[in-house]
């Protein structure tokens, strides 16, 4: 399985883009990227997910370049509300291998009033 | 509303009980996995279930117990045998049907249990 590599933390300004870095160098061609993120004390939520193709929702958009080797996440105004850990997952799409989610340390995201 | 609910949220028991931490879901997924989160940790799988009456050991099952009785439950109990039990426990379930949908992981709140 695919291992994730993203940045311990990073800072953000309310109101101001977000950009989560998350690098996949050993995906495979039926590997997704997905994101979750985990607000303290809570549990994991999902974000967005995407192959090759940049994709948006009501949440975020995901930026994955064209070798598919690294993504970015986008939250494209930032608030308080989002100060969370954020995970990059890659995992297959076949729903079988759900087990096999290997989760990182993620993104200590803190978002400054 | 559809969900997934883990109770209690806070559990506190002596070291050497055993304690067994419920989870539930009416989401009608097929399989339901616990996790164990360490402060700074990214999530640990303990066990696994993809259909009632049966289910599988994850990476760190040691010291732990499930039953999937039925679809909707999957309890995790936490045996005097591990070691080290304090922690944040995470219940999840999928919609694990092999039909090449995607399905994303619910989560239910967690159950913070601190073993004294």
């Amino acid at each position: 399985d695919a291992k994730t590599t993203q940045p311990t933390s990073m800072d953000c300004a309310e109101g101001r883009a977000a950009n989560l870095p998350c690098n996949h160098s050993t995906i495979s061609g039926n590997e997704y990227v997905y994101w979750y993120r985990q607000i303290h004390s809570q549990g994991p939520q999902y974000i967005i997910h995407g192959l090759k193709n940049n994709e948006t929702n009501e949440m975020a958009s995901l930026i994955i370049t064209e070798d598919r080797k690294s993504s970015t996440l986008i939250l494209p105004h930032a608030t308080l509300r989002d100060t969370a850990v954020y995970y990059c997952i890659v995992r297959p799409h076949n729903a079988g291998n759900n087990r096999k989610l290997i989760w990182g340390l993620g993104t200590s995201l803190a978002v400054n009033p | 509303d559809g969900g997934i609910t883990q109770s209690p949220k806070y559990l506190f028991r002596k070291e050497g009980q055993n304690v067994t931490l419920s989870c539930e879901q009416n989401l009608n997924h097929d399989a339901m996995y616990w996790y164990r989160q360490d402060p700074g940790q990214g999530l640990r799988l303990i066990y696994y279930s993809q259909i009632v009456n049966d289910f599988q050991k994850g990476d760190i099952a040691e010291g732990y117990s499930v039953s999937r009785e039925k679809k909707e439950s999957f309890p995790l109990t936490v045996t005097s045998a591990q070691k080290n039990p304090t922690a944040f426990y995470l219940c999840a379930s999928f919609d694990d049907k092999d039909r090449g949908v995607f399905t994303e992981a619910f989560f239910g709140q967690g159950t913070r249990l601190t073993v004294v």
